[in-house]
């Protein structure tokens, strides 16, 4: 079964300073990786996805995420975090396996970005 | 970006009763929408997929007579929770995937607070 993994609850970061939130992925054949984020009550935005090409994607708010097939890593990333990029941050798979290529999300991963 | 609505935001339900919510794509045609739910502090579970004009295929363990999906058009589906208790009352999603070539990402509404007092 297509799956991901955020292994961290809670990423803390200071404003300014770079950021990363992890995501591995467990796929049978090529990954199509997705991110979102979700402020409180609300729903998810879509950041970037990747389908095939560069290894680096950039989406958008200045987010970028590194494809990184070795390691099946999907890292979110971006240079300079703001106080606003605070949120809950979503890595997703999509699965081939259905015939309706459903969404398999991670378990959230909650960004804190202090001033 | 597609824009996908859903409503109500927010909405306080007596037990027993049905709620009704609506996630409707305002600049695309969406063929198929998904409908999750989300625990406090934890991930999207997906309780159904709806394709316009079929029956709305179910995950594993969600009541299809609980939670009706209705797909009627291209821009709107509906979820109606039947006979609510408090148990039911989380926070639903919907996505909905446009109708167009290409792998497209999914869209998400705002998502609705259901609570079931």
């Amino acid at each position: 079964a297509q799956s991901v993994a955020q292994p961290e609850d809670q990423v803390n970061v200071a404003e300014g300073n770079p950021l990363t939130v992890k995501c591995t992925y467990s796929v049978s054949g090529n990954p199509y990786l997705f991110w979102y984020v979700q402020y409180p009550n609300r729903g998810l935005q879509f950041l970037l996805k990747y389908i095939t090409g560069d290894n680096l994607v950039k989406g958008s708010y200045g987010f970028e995420a590194e494809f990184n097939k070795s390691q099946t890593s999907f890292h979110l990333k971006k240079p300079s975090a703001l106080v606003s990029d605070s949120a809950l941050y979503f890595c997703a798979v999509r699965d081939f396996n259905t015939g309706f290529q459903k969404l398999v999300f991670g378990t959230g991963t909650r960004l804190l970005v202090s001033p | 970006g597609a824009v996908v609505s859903q409503h109500p935001s927010r909405v306080i339900c007596k037990s027993g009763t049905s709620v009704k919510i609506e996630c409707r794509s305002l600049d695309f045609q969406a063929t198929t929408m998904f409908w999750y739910r989300q625990f406090p502090k934890q991930s999207l579970m997906l309780m159904a997929t709806s394709n316009e004009g079929s029956k709305a295929t179910y995950e594993q363990g969600v009541e299809k007579d609980k939670f009706l999906i209705n797909h009627a058009s291209l821009t709107l589906s509906t979820l109606t929770v039947t006979s609510a208790h408090p148990e039911d009352s989380s926070f639903y999603i919907c996505s909905a995937r446009a109708r167009r070539e290409g792998n497209t990402e999914a869209f998400f509404g705002q998502g609705t607070r259901l609570t079931v007092v």
